[in-house]
């Protein structure tokens, strides 16, 4: 089945350390997506890619690094100079041509706790 | 800069309808969208309406857009404990249609 695979679903990190999420989609999208939920403040788009080997900041990418060097795959590093790390993260895709162009496609989620 | 506001929190009684409310700020979005959210998951499209409507009804969805006041309200008809989830308003920013802001999410709880 066609979607979006994120890991690991849960993943707890010392001080100082940097943590990779992965995301993988098998939808053939073009544009992927990473936001960060935190109760109280919905959703915040941390970074965006429409095309592989490009990407932009969103609005909270300091102390977040991306890469996006094949289609399917858009990981999130949280490097040790993200102050406030622990949230719950999110990754996305979605269509750029074709059809009605908006929706977006979620994984479930990656819970980061840092200890 | 671009806020998406909704109220925190919503109860109702099963069998009741639900007001969904949501102000936005990009008068130039050109969808605007509702998401849900069931427990520990990720988020899902549960309907949208083009900017140059005023309502859209599927099922027991009804959506109200008044661009004057940058409001969009999502009412659901008939609410079951099905529905208890947290319900997102996205807007579409500067015309783009696949860079979304969201806005706070609404907690929906249905009382049996």
């Amino acid at each position: 089945d066609g979607g979006i695979t994120q890991s690991p679903k849960y993943l707890f990190r010392k001080e100082g350390q940097n943590v990779t999420l992965s995301c993988e989609q098998n939808l053939n999208h073009d544009a992927m997506y990473w936001y960060r939920q935190d109760p109280g403040q919905g959703l915040r788009l941390i970074y965006y890619s429409q095309i592989v080997n490009d990407f932009q900041k969103g609005d909270i990418a300091e102390g977040y690094s991306v890469s996006r060097e094949k289609k399917e795959s858009f990981p999130l590093t949280v490097t040790s100079a993200q102050k406030n790390p622990t949230a719950f993260y999110l990754c996305a895709s979605s269509s750029t041509s074709g059809g009605f162009i908006g929706e977006l496609f979620f994984g479930e989620g990656s819970r980061l706790t840092v200890l | 800069g671009e806020d998406v506001e909704q109220s925190l929190f919503l109860s109702v009684r099963e069998g009741d309808s639900s007001v969904i409310n949501c102000t936005y700020t990009d008068s130039s979005s050109t969808y605007l969208y509702w998401y849900k959210q069931e427990p520990g998951a990720g988020l899902q499209l549960l309907t949208y309406i083009f900017s140059n409507m005023d309502m859209k009804q599927d099922q027991r969805l009804t959506v109200l857009l008044n661009k004057k006041d940058k409001h969009l309200s999502l009412r659901i008809a008939d609410t079951q404990t099905g529905d208890s989830a947290i319900y997102f308003c996205a807007e579409s920013i500067g015309g783009a249609t696949n860079k979304l802001i969201f806005g706070t999410g609404t907690l929906l709880a249905v009382q049996p």
